[in-house]
């Protein structure tokens, strides 16, 4: 079966500091996401990309975070200047198609704010 | 808000035995599209069954199955022949019939553990 793929696993990193997550969806997949799970806590929605831009995004995805698809195979989610509350795993996601359609999640990048 | 409630946070079950993990969501929709995903220690999410709000059919995927019960918004999941692969966090979600993108709302997840 096909595979979303997060780089790197883990990511430590200092408060203030701009970090870069990256994730190459599923080669024919339309629709892409990013989720966090803070340890412990359930999965959150951050935001989703459709055609280049964003589709949706919940309270959590504020002004420190942003996404690109900068060629046309990777998906990043930038955080900006980084605070300890942003220390959680980060799933990427993607899917063919839009509502209600399965969900193809990467494996997760650890981010550890220090 | 539209929250889902997974009121166990673990189960457990012996080998071979079936389980039924328990959750129930509030919304104000019709329509919409409800799931469970498995997360298992390598903390990847994997989809074990969806349910489209309008069918009345229970979905069924080999040993997993749900019972659906739209007036009560409930959503469980019983795994029948449990086997020791099956141990996991297991998290029920739901998601919008319309909009643009799948946006699921996660419960707060059900650890199940299987012993011998």
């Amino acid at each position: 079966e096909p595979e979303v793929t997060q780089t790197p696993s883990h990511q430590v990193t200092q408060m203030g500091q701009e970090v870069i997550l990256r994730c190459v969806p599923i080669s024919n997949h339309l629709y892409f996401y990013w989720y966090r799970q803070i340890l412990g806590q359930k999965v959150e929605f951050l935001v989703s990309f459709y055609n280049n831009e964003i589709s949706e995004k919940s309270e959590i995805f504020d002004d420190q975070f942003s996404v690109e698809r900068p060629d046309g195979s990777n998906f990043t989610l930038k955080i900006r200047s980084t605070k300890l509350e942003d220390s959680a795993m980060y799933f990427c996601a993607s899917s063919e198609w839009s509502t209600g359609e399965k969900l193809f999640f990467g494996s997760g990048t650890q981010l550890s704010v220090l | 808000a539209q929250t889902v409630t997974q009121s166990q946070p673990e189960m457990s079950v012996q080998e071979a035995e079936t389980v039924t993990l328990s959750c129930t969501y509030d919304t104000s929709e019709s329509d919409y599209y409800l799931f469970w995903y498995k997360q298992p220690p390598s903390r990847q999410m994997i989809l074990v069954i969806r349910q489209e709000a309008y069918k009345q059919q229970n979905a069924t995927e080999n040993r997993f199955s749900v019972n659906f019960q739209k007036a009560a918004k409930s959503f469980s999941l019983k795994i029948s022949d449990s086997q020791l692969g099956d141990a996991a966090m297991y998290f029920c979600a739901r998601a919008p019939y319309t909009g643009t993108a799948s946006k699921l709302t996660f419960g707060t997840g059900t650890r199940l553990q299987v012993t011998l």
